[in-house]
């Protein structure tokens, strides 16, 4: 079946710039998450979502990121005022329901490349 | 001290080569443990989780010690195909859901024909 799909894959901006990220989870899956991974770096977790809610937004780095899933299934990452430390590839995850003792093996999307010049 | 801390590497190993790379981690409270594979320009990929009884998948085997706090990766009779970024991946237990992925930095191996 279909993975996780993201778009655009490459996003190339001016600094100062407001992006926007779109990522289409695996269908069925109920949790999503964002991840960003700097170069030379192993991916860094920004936000999970469990359905509509964020469930956890404590590794968004700072007010300027902010990420929606508002009917549960499509998430779009939002950055304002980008600034050129924000160039990262852009990986979002998915799941099905996480529970308290078991762990749901998370399938990252291709991601997308951010460019900030 | 970072959260996950692995083999710098790079590793540059001959076709057939066994090759083993090594992370610790930090937090104890931690409860599940995988490999990643990347390949260059590629999403993270699976390879294996990692139980304290060690567990084997073919040419590759992984084992745990909780009380070092250590994961290890083990590739016999490694393969050109085996060339990737090998990622060492930690997942905590936070606010009652088993779900927040800590990865190490990855270390790089490429084998060689």
């Amino acid at each position: 079946g279909a993975g996780v799909s993201q778009t655009p894959s490459n996003k190339v901006t001016e600094k100062g710039k407001y992006v926007e990220l779109r990522c289409d989870p695996i269908s069925g899956h109920t949790a999503l998450y964002w991840y960003r991974q700097s170069l030379g770096q192993g991916p860094e977790f920004l936000i999970y979502f469990q359905g509509t809610g964020a469930a956890d937004d404590s590794g968004l780095p700072n007010d300027r990121f902010f990420a929606v899933r508002p009917e549960g299934s499509v998430s779009t990452l939002k950055i304002q005022r980008t600034e050129r430390g924000d160039s990262a590839v852009y990986l979002c995850a998915s799941s099905d329901r996480t529970g308290e003792a078991s762990y749901n093996e998370q399938f990252f999307g291709p991601g997308t490349r951010l460019t900030v010049l | 001290r970072k959260e996950v801390e692995q083999d710098p590497g790079p590793f540059n190993v001959p076709e057939g080569a066994t090759v083993a790379f090594n992370c610790t981690y930090s937090n104890s409270a931690s409860q599940s443990f995988f490999w990643y594979r990347q390949d260059c320009r590629k999403e993270p990929k699976l390879l294996m989780s990692v139980y304290s009884s060690g567990n084997e998948d073919g040419r590759f085997t992984a084992q745990l010690n909780r009380a070092s706090q250590y994961i290890s990766l083990l590739i016999r009779d490694s393969k050109l195909s085996d060339s990737a970024t090998y990622l060492c991946v930690v997942n905590s237990v936070s606010g009652g859901s088993n779900y927040k992925l800590t990865f190490g930095k990855g270390t790089l191996l490429t084998v060689n024909p």
